[in-house]
């Protein structure tokens, strides 16, 4: 079946650090890859997506690289901001189907 | 449009009532999912309709819990009768048919069962 891994959380760093969250997936087929982001106390929103291997998703200064030889789409910003607290998802979608699959979650904690 | 739309935001009740949580997704879309979020289990799936259409609600807990889509710009999600370990916050999302197309999560609805 389909699955998304992330990796455990909560991920703490100073403002300006950089930030790698790993996420790895299982999937048929060729799925279409996400990162959201919850800040808190709200829902969902999609931050980057890539739908084919080797495209780069970008937002905000987080990229994300889908990468079929190591299933892998790893999300990373080169200087995270108090403002980037907030949990983050990994999801995927497969080719003919319409449901999410998410990972887990990751939280970011950034403190100045 | 004003994205999904989910009511009530917040619900507190008593154990063994019913609870009642509705959505409205965007305009146009004819995918509808509702999700529930826990510390405990994270998010999970509880079922998905297509043009209003239960596709697979396997992730739905138990029989206490039903949902419907009675139209594209309706869909309720119902728990009779409600249980302390229901306390979640639950979402609704939606997505439009077509390739890999990213879904649109309302700002949910927190549920305090007592």
């Amino acid at each position: 079946g389909n699955s998304v891994t992330q990796m455990e959380g909560p991920v703490t760093l100073s403002e300006e650090a950089f930030l790698t969250i790993n996420c790895t997936y299982t999937a048929t087929g060729y799925p279409s890859l996400f990162w959201y982001v919850q800040y808190p106390g709200e829902g969902l929103q999609l931050l980057l997506k890539a739908t084919k291997a080797d495209d780069k998703g970008s937002n905000k200064g987080f990229e994300a690289t889908y990468r079929k030889e190591t299933t892998s789409f790893h999300l990373e910003k080169g200087s995270v901001q108090v403002s980037d607290s907030a949990v983050y998802f990994c999801a995927l979608v497969n080719t003919g189907f319409q449901k999410l699959v998410f990972g887990t979650g990751t939280r970011l904690l950034v403190s100045p | 449009d004003a994205g999904v739309i989910q009511s009530p935001r917040h619900e507190v009740t008593e154990m063994g009532q019913e609870v009642t949580l509705r959505c409205k997704p965007i305009s146009g879309h004819d995918y509808l999912f509702w999700y529930r979020q826990t510390m405990m289990r994270g998010l999970e799936l509880l079922i998905y309709f297509n043009n209003n259409v239960p596709i697979d609600d396997s992730g739905m807990p138990e029989d206490r819990f039903s949902a419907k889509m009675p139209n594209a710009s309706f869909s309720t999600l119902k728990i009779q009768p409600s249980e302390p370990r229901d306390s979640a916050v639950y979402f609704c999302a939606s997505t439009n048919r077509g390739r890999n197309t990213e879904a649109f999560f309302g700002q949910g609805t927190r549920l305090t069962v007592v």
